[in-house]
């Protein structure tokens, strides 16, 4: 099946730092998301993201599909935003999402 | 809208008993999933079903069964539970390949 890695697995920063997390892919994909884990387990959907570049405020992310990877973008970070950052994709023709093993973030005041 | 709904939030079960967690979503989506997450894991499938009365196995189907009597119902039934099988159990649904996918708040599940 299709391989997902994300790196870094653990960050710490400052509060109003930026970060970029990593996520790449061993197949051509046709959905790929990112999501937020929030300390309560809620799962909340960042991005739908299978190519191109979006942008949501203070996040945005961009997917290059030739090269198999995608990256998250988190600008001015606060607090809220501590959580584990999980990307997950399908490949051409599947449902099934797989997941990675997701970015821990921590952001300290 | 009230999105992917999934009932109960939390479970306690003793080894051997059987119990089902239900999943509802209100969006018309074909396309509904089961997924477990383990402590310190990402989410990984159980079953999922394209349509009305079709089902699949995902990556980690044993001990679970599944059924898709309506488009809006996919319920999870764990047959025997085993210790084994504590974790958070998520829903998820979509329109269908390709589409993004939403995922109900979780089912924490404990058997002791």
């Amino acid at each position: 099946g299709i391989q997902v890695e994300q790196s870094p697995p653990d960050l710490i920063l400052q509060e109003g730092a930026n970060s970029t997390l990593r996520c790449n892919f061993s197949d051509s994909v046709n959905n790929l998301q990112w999501f937020h884990q929030n300390p309560w387990g809620q799962l909340i959907n960042l991005f739908y993201i299978p190519s191109g570049t979006k942008q949501n405020g203070r996040l945005s992310a961009t997917t290059v599909a030739t090269e198999r990877y995608s990256l998250l973008y988190i600008s001015s970070s606060q607090t809220t935003d501590s959580g584990v950052y999980f990307c997950a994709l399908a490949p051409f023709g599947n449902e099934k999402l797989t997941f990675g093993t997701g970015t821990r973030l921590t952001i300290i005041p | 809208n009230a999105g992917v709904t999934q009932t109960p939030k939390f479970q306690v079960l003793k080894t051997g008993q059987s119990m089902t967690l239900q999943c509802a979503q209100d969006m018309n989506h074909e396309y509904m999933s089961w997924y477990r997450q383990d402590p310190g894991m990402g989410l990984r499938l159980i079953h999922y079903s394209v349509g009305a009365g079709i089902t699949d196995q995902g990556e980690v189907p044993n001990g679970y069964n599944v059924s898709r009597s309506t488009t809006e119902d996919f319920p999870l039934r764990l047959l025997s539970a085993a210790p084994s099988q504590t974790s958070v159990y998520f829903c998820a649904s979509s329109y269908g390949a390709g589409n993004e996918q939403f995922f109900g708040p979780g089912t924490r599940l404990t058997v002791l």
